[in-house]
């Protein structure tokens, strides 16, 4: 069974820094495209950025230069590096996994709160 | 990056009638490989999303067969054929064929 697990949110003030991890399991998480999307409170969904399984790496000009999104093949973890945080970078952030034939999100994390406050 | 809008933004449904959803994007997505990456997903109060259906018309793993995906180029529908009460939520459609990725705003359905 696929299961992938969001840590490291909480509460932060502007211009601080989070690190947050997924750790995956029941697949071969080398060999997949991952994703972080996020979800402010009463809004929709937003796309943040993606890892491919050559370790290409891709994201939304909202994050653009503050985020770094990395994967340890060897932990079967997925990273999200986020830096300058914002007050409107409060979100619940989700890992979720590509389908293998497809590019399309087919399993993901219950997600992580950030929170950016002073 | 592709912009994605959806119609109606709410949907009240009765149980049992059928509901449709449709999508249109900004620019083509059909991929350079010939594919077209237009995903549909759920979302019900308090959960994660869930994958309903991705290139336009292919059924996740699971999904009833009473949801249903179709259109080309710009412009997608979901649809489904009689409404059950674990349908509610917030359905998005999702756009991949950019690395850049983009969801539409999300239709709300709930029951009348």
């Amino acid at each position: 069974e696929v299961q992938l697990l969001e840590s490291g949110g909480g509460l932060v003030q502007p211009g601080g820094s989070l690190r947050l991890s997924c750790a995956a399991s029941g697949f071969t998480f080398s060999s997949f495209v991952m994703n972080w999307v996020r979800q402010a409170p009463g809004k929709g969904l937003e796309w943040v950025s993606t890892i491919g399984s050559g370790g290409s790496t891709y994201y939304a000009d909202s994050v653009k230069g503050r985020f770094s999104i990395s994967r340890d093949n060897s932990k079967n973890t997925l990273y999200l590096q986020m830096n300058s945080l914002r007050a409107e970078d409060t979100a619940i952030y989700y890992c979720a996994k590509d389908i293998e034939e497809a590019l399309a999100p087919d399993n993901w994390g219950q997600g992580t709160l950030v929170t950016v406050s002073s | 990056d592709i912009v994605m809008t959806q119609t109606p933004l709410s949907s009240p449904v009765t149980l049992g009638q059928p509901a449709s959803i449709s999508c249109r994007s900004s620019q083509s997505l059909v991929h350079s490989d010939g594919n077209t990456y237009l995903s549909w997903l759920h979302q019900r109060p308090g959960q994660p999303p869930r994958l309903l259906i991705y290139e336009i018309s292919n059924r996740f793993s699971g999904v009833p067969d009473r949801f249903s995906g179709s259109g080309a180029g710009t412009d997608f529908t979901l649809k489904i054929s009689r409404v059950e009460a674990e349908d509610v939520g917030v359905y998005y459609c999702m756009q991949t064929a950019q690395t850049s990725r983009t969801f539409g705003q999300g239709t709300k359905l709930e029951i009348k």
